[in-house]
């Protein structure tokens, strides 16, 4: 079993629709869980982080944390074209004293259609 | 400020030989990590220093050594390459946050051929 999963899609939305990431995760402990971008070609990039059971909103963007199902999802309003790319969950799986230790899913394809 | 650099950005190797991957960041982290990122199988931790000084295997380790040179650089070597080393590179490094946790940033990574 992935300790951390996504669908790998490639999810496809129109323009100005909502797109719902889902991320899925096997240990209990876990307390930080990051969503990251990824245009092809390019290094993840830090979109949001989410500490706490929840909606944490930034932007366009909005994080939710269900600990006790053990799933975090990402929705982006309003998608635009520019959003198509890859979206990489994170979770860490466990502080190392001083950083932390990032266990990544394969991400998932999302497209945005004109 | 440029954030985490990684150099070179390109390289092709023969099976068998050496080579070191240079990172460096500016942000004054504390903790650094290499991961090396493969179709279908996510970005996966190599090894991480968690303060200067210290280094600890991560999840794939093997064939590979790291040197933290002070601060700011985390250097990984591949001593004797190998086809199975074909894959991206990242170096990262992170900051505490509120709340006790780290945010990790990526370096704009190093596309390792292995022949």
């Amino acid at each position: 079993q992935k300790e951390v999963e996504q669908n790998s899609g490639p999810l496809s939305v129109p323009e100005g629709a909502i797109a719902s990431l889902n991320c899925t995760y096997s240990d209990r402990v876990s307390q930080s869980f990051f969503w990251y971008r990824q245009y092809s070609g390019k290094s993840p990039e830090l979109i949001m982080s989410i500490y706490s059971n929840g909606d944490k909103e930034d932007g366009r963007f909005t994080a939710q944390l269900n600990k006790a199902s053990q799933y975090v999802s990402l929705l982006i309003r309003d998608s635009q074209p520019s959003d198509s790319a890859t979206y990489l969950c994170a979770v860490n799986m466990g502080l190392t004293g001083g950083g932390n230790k990032l266990t990544f899913g394969t991400g998932t394809q999302l497209k945005v259609e004109l | 400020n440029a954030g985490v650099t990684q150099t070179p950005k390109f390289q092709v190797l023969k099976t068998g030989q050496s080579m070191t991957l240079q990172c460096a960041q500016d942000m004054n982290h504390n903790s650094m990590y290499w991961y090396r990122q493969d179709p279908g199988m996510g970005l996966r931790l190599i090894y991480y220093s968690a303060s200067e000084g210290t280094t600890d295997k991560g999840e794939v380790p093997n064939g590979y050594n790291v040197s933290r040179l002070n601060k700011r650089e985390f250097s990984l070597r591949l001593e004797s390459a190998a086809p199975s080393q074909t894959s991206v590179y990242f170096c990262a490094s992170s900051e505490l946050v509120w709340g006790g946790s780290y945010e990790q940033y990526f370096g704009p990574g190093t596309r390792l051929t292995v022949t």
